[in-house]
């Protein structure tokens, strides 16, 4: 079983859409949790950093962190052709390297 | 503020030979990581430099190795290279070590072994 299990998709919305994207994961060690969006041949950019559970919000997105569930979430409010992309969840337990999902791809249609 | 810089940016090599990518971080950035993304595997995690010494190692056998300088640049080997060495070879830096902060990737290099 791999640490991190996030939901290859591809998951296909309407523009105006709130999307959920979604990672679950076993080690209860992990403290730092991130969001990465990743359009092709191009790099990962970092959306979105939660420390420990809770909510944070910027902009459209808003990240949720379960420790309790060991669940994270995205979501993205009024989503635009310009979201789609692949989404990765990753996370590490500090100074220790960083584990990542497997990645959804997100086609949002005009 | 320039990003993370990778070069170069596509590589074609033959089985058996070798190969070395570079890697220049965000400038004030100490710590340079290392990731090798497959459609398969995703993104699996090779190996940590900071300060110069190599903080954190994945699971790769020791044909994979790397390097940071003085300046915080970096560099990565592949010796006798594989078909399944094809991938795309990532490089992300951070303020501090582990990432804790975020990492800044870089675009990376597309390795293609033939």
């Amino acid at each position: 079983q791999k640490e991190v299990e996030q939901d290859p998709g591809p998951l296909s919305v309407p523009e105006g859409a709130i999307v959920s994207l979604n990672c679950t994961y076993s080690n209860s060690a992990f403290q730092y949790f991130m969001w990465y969006r990743q359009y092709s041949r191009k790099g990962p950019e970092l959306l979105m950093y939660t420390y420990s559970s809770g909510n944070k919000e910027d902009g459209r997105f808003t990240a949720q962190v379960d420790k309790s569930s060991k669940y994270i979430s995205l979501f993205i409010r009024d989503s635009q052709p310009s979201d789609s992309a692949t989404y990765l969840c990753a996370m590490n337990q500090g100074a220790q390297k960083l584990v990542f999902g497997q990645g959804t791809r997100l086609t949002i249609n005009p | 503020k320039a990003g993370v810089t990778q070069t170069p940016r596509y590589l074609i090599k033959t089985r058996g030979q070798q190969v070395t990518l570079s890697c220049s971080p965000i400038s004030g950035h100490r710590s340079v990581s290392w990731y090798q993304q497959t459609p398969g595997q995703g993104l699996q995690f090779l190996f940590e430099y900071f300060s110069e010494t190599q903080r954190n190692k994945g699971n790769f056998p020791g044909r994979f190795s790397g390097r940071q300088f003085s300046n915080s640049r970096s560099e990565m080997n592949v010796s006798t290279l594989e078909l399944g060495d094809s991938a795309l070879y990532l490089c992300a830096s951070s303020l501090g070590q582990g990432g804790t902060s975020g990492y800044t990737f870089g675009s990376g290099t597309r390795l293609t072994v033939v």
